[in-house]
C-alpha cells in the first residue's frame, strides 16, 4: 500500500473552501486515492475516493493530477461540524483485505 | 442493520488481568480488523481477517490474540493487559470488491472500546 505524507494539522474559519493536500510519491499504477474523516469518540469514515482527474460528492471532492504523485482533497465551505482528523490512504484497485494502514492524518480546525 | 458493534465501550483493567473485547457485524463482510487510536499516533493496524477461520498480523499484533470462527464476530483478547495498551479500541469490517475498475473498498468502523489498565 502507497506511503503518504500530509500535513499533521490545518486552521480554518467558518464558510472557507478547505483544501488538504496528500503526496504519495510512490503509488503504484493500481492505487486509488481515499479519504477518510473521523470526529472526536468516534471511529473514521470513507468520504470519497478516486483515481485520477476529479471526483465530486456531496461532502468533498478530490483533485489528482496526471502524475498521481499528489491529491487534494477540498471541502466546500466548511462548517464548525467539519472540525476532524482526515486520512489519506492509497488503496491498490482490488481492494485492501481488511489491513488499511492509516497515517497520522491531518487535523482540521474550524473556527467561528 | 446495526453495522460494527463493540462491547464493552469502557473498561478499566489492572496490570496483568485479561479480557476479550467484542466486535460484531451484521453486513455479512469478510473482511474485519482491529486497530488501537493513541494521541497523536493515529489509527495502528492491530491484526486483521480476511475470512472466517483466517487471521493475520498488522502493525502492532504484540500482546493481543483473535480468532475469527463466524463470518459475524472478532473478538480481539488481551492476554496480560500492561499500561501500554491504554488505547482507544475500533473494530472495522469491510468488503472489497471491483465495479467498473474501481476499488470499493470501504471500512465501516464500531464506536470504539475505551480501554484504561492501571
Amino acid at each position: 500500500l502507497a506511503k503518504t505524507t500530509q500535513p499533521i494539522s490545518m486552521d480554518s474559519y467558518e464558510g472557507q473552501e478547505v483544501n488538504i493536500t496528500c503526496s504519495h510519491n510512490n503509488i503504484a499504477t493500481n492505487d486509488y486515492i481515499t479519504w477518510y474523516q473521523q470526529f472526536p469518540s468516534q471511529g473514521p469514515r470513507f468520504i470519497i475516493q478516486g483515481y485520477k482527474t476529479k471526483v465530486t460528492n456531496e461532502v468533498a471532492s478530490l483533485f489528482i493530477p496526471a502524475d498521481r504523485k499528489s491529491s487534494t482533497l477540498s471541502l466546500p465551505r466548511v462548517s464548525l461540524s467539519d472540525t476532524a482528523v482526515y486520512y489519506c490512504l492509497g488503496l491498490p484497485s482490488r481492494g485492501s483485505q481488511g489491513n488499511l494502514i492509516f497515517g497520522k492524518g491531518t487535523k482540521l480546525s474550524v473556527k467561528p | 442493520n446495526a453495522g460494527v458493534t463493540q462491547t464493552p465501550k469502557f473498561q478499566v483493567l489492572k496490570t496483568g488481568q485479561s479480557m476479550t473485547l467484542q466486535c460484531a457485524q451484521d453486513m455479512n463482510h469478510e473482511y474485519m480488523s482491529w486497530y488501537r487510536q493513541d494521541p497523536g499516533m493515529g489509527l495502528r493496524l492491530i491484526h486483521y481477517s480476511v475470512g472466517a477461520g483466517i487471521t493475520d498480523q498488522g502493525e502492532v499484533p504484540n500482546g493481543y490474540n483473535v480468532s475469527r470462527s463466524t463470518t459475524e464476530d472478532f473478538p480481539l483478547r488481551l492476554l496480560s493487559a500492561a499500561p501500554s495498551q491504554t488505547s482507544v479500541y475500533f473494530c472495522a469490517s469491510s468488503y472489497s470488491g471491483v465495479t467498473g475498475g474501481e476499488s470499493t473498498d470501504t471500512q465501516y468502523f464500531g464506536p470504539g472500546t475505551r480501554l484504561t489498565v492501571l
